[in-house]
């Protein structure tokens, strides 16, 4: 069965670094997304892009976050200077089509800020 | 806005005894709704959607749920449960035509020999 591949499965990062995590969506799947999880909290939506540009966005998204495609393959999420309260996992999300189709998701990365 | 409650954050069973993992939802507007499951060291798995159509939706493993709108409820259920089902239960809304899920906190089944 077809997968989303995260990686890697664990990062840690010194506060006020950048830190860019990994994604492989499925290959025909055409709108991608970016959830967190902080540790004991409910998963969160970050952004969702489709068409090569954001189509959604969250209030946690701010100007520290962009997301990008950078080839036909790869879906990243950057961080560009972490914070303690940054630590969460990370889950990559994909579907074919939008939300009612369901998404598929990636085992995640577990960011830790220190 | 949406929001979501799962109001039990562990459910311990014993094997082989039936289960409900309760869901209740707020929307100003009619919304999608999902549960996922969350195996260890793994990512979210879709379980079961409700979209339209007949309220009882039968997912994978075995897993139901009904949607009650007047309840505005959706809530899962499984009448013999296994040990392998021990993993925690993510419900999850979105109104058609948006992208963001709004998911409910979670619940831990913990299925006892």
């Amino acid at each position: 069965e077809p997968e989303v591949t995260q990686t890697p499965s664990h990062q840690v990062t010194q506060m006020g670094q950048e830190v860019i995590l990994r994604c492989v969506p499925i290959s025909n799947h055409l709108y991608f997304y970016w959830y967190r999880q902080i540790l004991g909290q409910k998963v969160e939506f970050l952004v969702s892009f489709y068409n090569n540009e954001i189509s959604e966005k969250s209030e946690i998204f701010d100007d520290q976050f962009s997301v990008e495609r950078p080839d036909g393959s790869n879906f990243t999420l950057k961080i560009r200077s972490t914070k303690l309260e940054d630590s969460a996992m990370y889950f990559c999300a994909s579907s074919e089509f939008p939300t009612g189709d369901g998404y598929t998701f990636g085992s995640g990365t577990r960011l830790t800020v220190v | 806005a949406q929001s979501v409650t799962q109001l039990d954050s562990q459910v311990p069973v014993f094997e082989e005894a039936p289960v409900e993992l309760r869901c209740n939802y707020s929307s100003s507007v009619s919304v999608y709704l999902f549960w996922y499951v969350q195996y260890p060291n793994q990512g979210l798995q879709l379980l079961l959607k409700y979209l339209s159509g007949s309220t009882l939706v039968k997912g994978i493993n075995g897993f139901e749920a009904e949607f009650n709108k007047s309840q505005t409820s959706f809530h899962l259920r499984k009448p013999s449960v296994h040990i392998s089902d021990t993993a925690e239960y993510f419900c999850a809304v979105t109104p058609p035509g948006r992208r963001a899920l709004t998911f409910g906190s979670g619940t831990r089944l913990q299925v006892q020999p």
